[in-house]
């Protein structure tokens, strides 16, 4: 168990529908990052939240959309999915906002099919 | 933007045999270097890293190495064991882009026993 929690763990959903995928972070961290993984995209960078405000964005499209929130868990919404949508979608966090003291912790990811 | 190319997209290897994977980055202002391994199923664990001050380390069978002049660096897996077969990707990150990291096509590695 790397300490970052993800749910849920596998999401099958029809084209046009929206999802919700939900990352706690391992205690301490206060960075969470959202990755995309597919076979022929290989890992993405999405989107960092730090502290509760987005810090970086990758090439996240305008129908997805994430936050942090006072707890520090992050939810990365998905919507009007597309049969393209379907991948692996990595959460993982670090203690500070910047250059990662010790690398990330990642998730043990959410597998979305769209069907 | 930044880009990482890392080779070969598969290796496979004898046990006890080494394991190189290489990876190349475009940024000259990349400054933090981590190895990820991934097992099926799982998150990426990182197993080794090396900042741009540095240029090699080593922690037990692993080591990387850094050639900044050339933009490339390096994972060598030494005494190979089939518990090493996974999928392992290398990866950059910016100072000051946050934590964001971009990470290479991944290396599929097999270890024959």
């Amino acid at each position: 168990d790397s300490g970052v929690t993800q749910t849920p763990k596998h999401l099958i959903t029809a084209t046009g529908q929206r999802v919700t995928l939900r990352c706690s972070p391992r205690s301490g961290d206060l960075s969470v990052y959202w990755y995309q993984q597919s076979l022929d995209q290989g890992l993405q960078f999405l989107i960092q939240y730090y502290n509760g405000e987005e810090r970086a964005k990758g090439n996240i499209l305008e129908r997805f959309s994430a936050q942090q929130f006072p707890d520090l868990h992050s939810e990365l919404n998905l919507s009007s999915l597309e049969l393209g949508d379907s991948a692996l979608y990595f959460c993982a966090s670090s203690v500070n906002g910047g250059l990662p003291d010790y690398g990330y912790t990642f998730g043990s990811g959410t597998r979305l099919t769209v069907v | 933007g930044e880009n990482v190319e890392q080779h070969p997209s598969t290796l496979s290897v004898q046990e006890g045999d080494s394991a190189v994977i290489k990876c190349t980055y475009s940024d000259s202002a990349s400054n933090y270097f981590p190895w990820y391994k991934q097992e099926l199923g799982k998150g990426p664990q990182l197993i080794i890293d090396i900042r741009s001050n540095v240029g090699e380390k080593k922690d037990q069978r692993i080591a990387v190495t850094l050639n900044k002049t050339a933009k490339h660096f390096s994972l060598h897996i030494t005494e190979t064991q089939p518990e090493d077969s996974a999928v392992y990707f290398c990866a950059a990150s910016i100072n000051n882009q946050g934590g964001k990291l971009i990470f290479g096509q991944g290396t599929e590695l097999s270890v024959k026993p």
